[in-house]
């Protein structure tokens, strides 16, 4: 399974961009990357998953360069509701480990 | 249902007590995970079901923890002879697809809200 790597915190303010970089230096050919976000008191929620190079939805966008040793996942202009843990996995065929994830601490 | 289903939601049980926590999947979902986290802290991996296969265990912390999923579906995770550091929330995922590679696309799993356990 590869492992990853992203910082323990991050502190923005609303109405920035956050961009949050996850390192995965030992993907394999097959993973996919996939991040997803936790609220106190819930569960992880899937935000975003990609492959290679980007995607966006409606919550989120994720870049991965071509080597895919990491991958960045972007939240345009957040607010205070986005106030959570990030969690960055990469694999996903059989069980899932979850690193200590990011958190995000949105201020007004 | 529309999502994963634990119950119960919130369990205080003494100590040396034994637990169960039930996990109905979402309809169709082949993968299974139980997961644990402790207060202010991160995932910590228990169990994973896939389909008809063994069961990957390696996660279980000892052998008071057990569980079995019945059916294919509905899984039980029981904990015996509580101890006060079982105290947490349980947290109970599943997936359509898992342990096969080369497909489309990747695996995405579901979380439920969680059982939480306090022993006192």
């Amino acid at each position: 399974l590869a492992k990853t790597t992203q910082p323990i915190s991050m502190d923005s303010y609303e109405g920035q961009e956050v961009n949050i970089t996850c390192s995965h230096n030992n993907i394999a050919t097959n993973d996919y990357i996939t991040w997803y976000q936790q609220f106190p008191s819930q569960g992880p929620r899937f935000i975003i998953q990609g492959y290679k190079t980007k995607v966006t939805n409606e919550v989120a966008s994720l870049f991965i360069p071509a080597d895919r040793k990491s991958s960045t996942l972007s939240l345009p202009r957040v607010s205070l509701s986005d106030t959570a843990v990030y969690y960055c996995l990469v694999g996903g065929y059989n069980k899932l480990i979850f690193g200590a994830g990011t958190r995000l601490a949105v201020h007004p | 249902g529309a999502g994963v289903s634990q119950s119960p939601s919130n369990k205080v049980t003494e100590k040396g007590k034994d637990v169960e926590l039930r996990c109905d999947p979402i309809s169709g979902h082949t993968a299974l995970y139980w997961y644990r986290q402790s207060l202010g802290q991160g995932l910590e991996f228990l169990i994973y079901f896939q389909g008809n296969s063994a069961p990957d265990k390696s996660g279980l912390p000892s052998d008071r923890f057990s569980a079995e999923r019945t059916g294919g579906s509905v899984s039980t995770l029981t904990i015996q002879r509580t101890q006060q550091e079982d105290s947490a929330v349980y947290l109970c995922a599943s997936s359509i697809w898992g342990g096969d590679r080369g497909t489309s696309s990747g695996n995405t799993i579901y979380f439920g809200e969680g059982s939480w356990l306090t022993v006192v």
